[in-house]
């Protein structure tokens, strides 16, 4: 079937409006991720979705970002009043539970002018 | 904090040459991971090894773990223009609730 889908795949703003950015995971992943990636860096994981379970948020980095899962499918990861900083590429992951092999979406560059 | 250390940074080979790219931590993991990025988007998954296999294989790929050590080798044999790619090592420390962590990644070029 389909991979992992993310839209849009690039978003400008403007400093201080929100922005949501989607993910769809491959159908019968009920795990699934968040990172961030700045240019040139790894990974920074933000938040992981797993089943019912409470999503862990540990890696958020201010009350500014939060996510969604609804249905245990379809994610979004909304950022209210954006900040330059913001700016990266934002890459969702899905995987089986208790398979620990992710598949990644393409990715969403966030550009906050 | 917990992250893997990749070696080296960046890695510039003939085509057709070898390339081996380094991965150590610090705490105990459940298995490791390589993945492979493209022009800076989604990545890859390469090869999975566990904390109690030494070495795996996957076409031109090689993996090696040695847990005494607290690191991890990827081979990639007679490579190509196309293994031109960042590659990531990832983690899941013990405990760490299927959560892995990312290295900052090694840039490969392969020359034709």
């Amino acid at each position: 079937g389909a991979g992992v889908s993310q839209s849009p795949s690039n978003k400008v703003t403007e400093k201080g409006k929100d922005v949501e950015l989607r993910c769809d995971p491959i159908s019968g992943h009920t795990a699934l991720y968040w990172y961030r990636q700045s240019l040139g860096q790894g990974l920074e994981f933000l938040i992981y979705f797993q089943g019912n379970s409470a999503p862990d948020k540990s890696g958020l980095p201010s009350d500014r970002f939060s996510a969604e899962r609804t249905g245990g499918s379809v994610s979004t990861l909304t950022i209210q009043r954006t900040q330059q900083e913001d700016s990266a590429v934002y890459l969702c992951a899905s995987s089986l539970p208790a398979v620990l092999l992710q598949y990644f979406g393409p990715g969403t560059r966030l550009t906050v002018l | 904090s917990q992250q893997g250390e990749e070696d080296p940074q960046a890695l510039s080979i003939q085509e057709g040459e070898n390339a081996t790219m380094n991965c150590s931590y610090k705490t105990s993991i459940n298995n490791l991971q390589w993945y492979r990025q493209n022009s800076g988007r989604g990545l890859v998954h390469l090869i999975l090894i566990r904390s109690n296999e030494r070495e795996k294989h996957s076409g031109r790929l090689r993996v090696t773990l040695d847990t005494s050590k607290k690191s991890s080798s990827l081979l990639i044999t007679a490579s190509r223009a196309a293994d031109t790619a960042s590659y990531f090592c990832a983690l899941l420390f013990t405990g760490a609730n299927s959560k892995l962590t990312f290295g900052k990644g090694i840039t490969l070029s392969v020359r034709p």
